[in-house]
C-alpha cells in the first residue's frame, strides 16, 4: 500500500521556525494535509495542499510541496510552547475519500 | 454545531466481549471513516463509507464491522474484543467535493 514518512521528533526553542518534513510514496495523491494533536485530544486540520499547487501560507504557517520528490514540508514561524504537539502528514490518493498518514512527528518547544 | 460526535469517551472491555462504538456527524457529509491510533503507529484506516448503504475496508479491518443506514451515522461494531484492540478510535466524516476531513474526540478503548 501507499505510504507516508515522517522524522519522529524535533526540539527547538520558542521564537525559533520550525520545520516538519514528510515524504509519501502515491504518485496520484490528490491532497496533502497537516493535523495537529495535543495530548488526548482529537486531531485538529491545520491546512491542506491541492498537488497541483507548491506552497500555501496561512498565517504562520507556510506549506511547500515538490511534487516531483514527493516531498511536503511544514514551517512555522515564531514556534510558540503553545504549538508543541505531534503533527501528522497525511495524503489522500485519487480515490478522493480516505486518508493515509504517518506516523506523528512530535514537536517539543522550550522556553 | 456538534461536528462529529463519539461516544462513550472511555470503554473497558473483557476478552471476547461484544460492544458499538458510536459515531455521528451533523454536517450533512457523504463520507465517512474509523480510524484506530496506536503509539508509534499513527492512524490506520479500518472502515470507510462513501454514502448511506456503502460501505468498505480499510488497512486493518479484521474483528471489525460497520454498517451505513443513515447518513448521519457510522456504529463501529467489535464482534469478540481482543487485546490487540486496545487503541484510541476517532472517527471522521467529510463532505464529498469539500476534501476537509473532520475528526471527532476519539473513544479510547482498552481490552483486558
Amino acid at each position: 500500500g501507499e505510504d507516508v514518512e515522517q522524522s519522529l521528533f524535533l526540539s527547538v526553542r520558542e521564537g525559533d521556525s520550525s520545520v516538519i518534513n514528510c515524504t509519501y510514496t502515491d504518485s496520484s495523491s490528490t491532497y496533502l494535509y497537516w493535523y495537529k494533536q495535543e495530548p488526548g485530544a482529537g486531531l485538529q486540520l491545520l491546512t491542506y495542499i491541492f498537488s497541483n499547487m507548491d506552497m500555501k501560507q496561512d498565517q504562520r504557517l507556510t506549506v511547500l510541496l515538490n511534487k516531483k520528490d514527493k516531498h511536503l514540508s511544514l514551517r512555522i514561524a515564531d514556534t510558540q510552547t503553545g504549538d508543541s504537539a505531534i503533527y501528522f502528514c497525511a495524503e489522500m490518493g485519487s480515490g478522493y475519500s480516505t486518508l493515509t498518514f504517518g506516523k506523528g512527528t512530535m514537536l517539543l518547544v522550550s522556553p | 454545531n456538534a461536528g462529529v460526535t463519539q461516544t462513550p469517551k472511555f470503554q473497558v472491555l473483557k476478552t471476547g466481549q461484544s460492544m458499538t462504538l458510536q459515531c455521528a456527524q451533523d454536517m450533512n457529509h457523504e463520507y465517512m471513516s474509523w480510524y484506530r491510533q496506536d503509539p508509534g503507529m499513527g492512524l490506520r484506516l479500518i472502515h470507510y463509507s462513501v454514502g448511506a448503504g456503502i460501505t468498505d475496508q480499510g488497512e486493518v479491518p479484521n474483528g471489525y464491522n460497520v454498517s451505513r443506514s443513515t447518513t448521519e451515522d457510522f456504529p463501529l461494531r467489535l464482534l469478540s474484543a481482543a487485546p490487540s484492540q486496545t487503541s484510541v478510535y476517532f472517527c471522521a466524516s467529510m463532505a464529498a467535493v469539500q476534501y476537509e476531513q473532520y475528526f471527532g474526540p476519539g473513544t479510547r478503548l482498552t481490552v483486558t
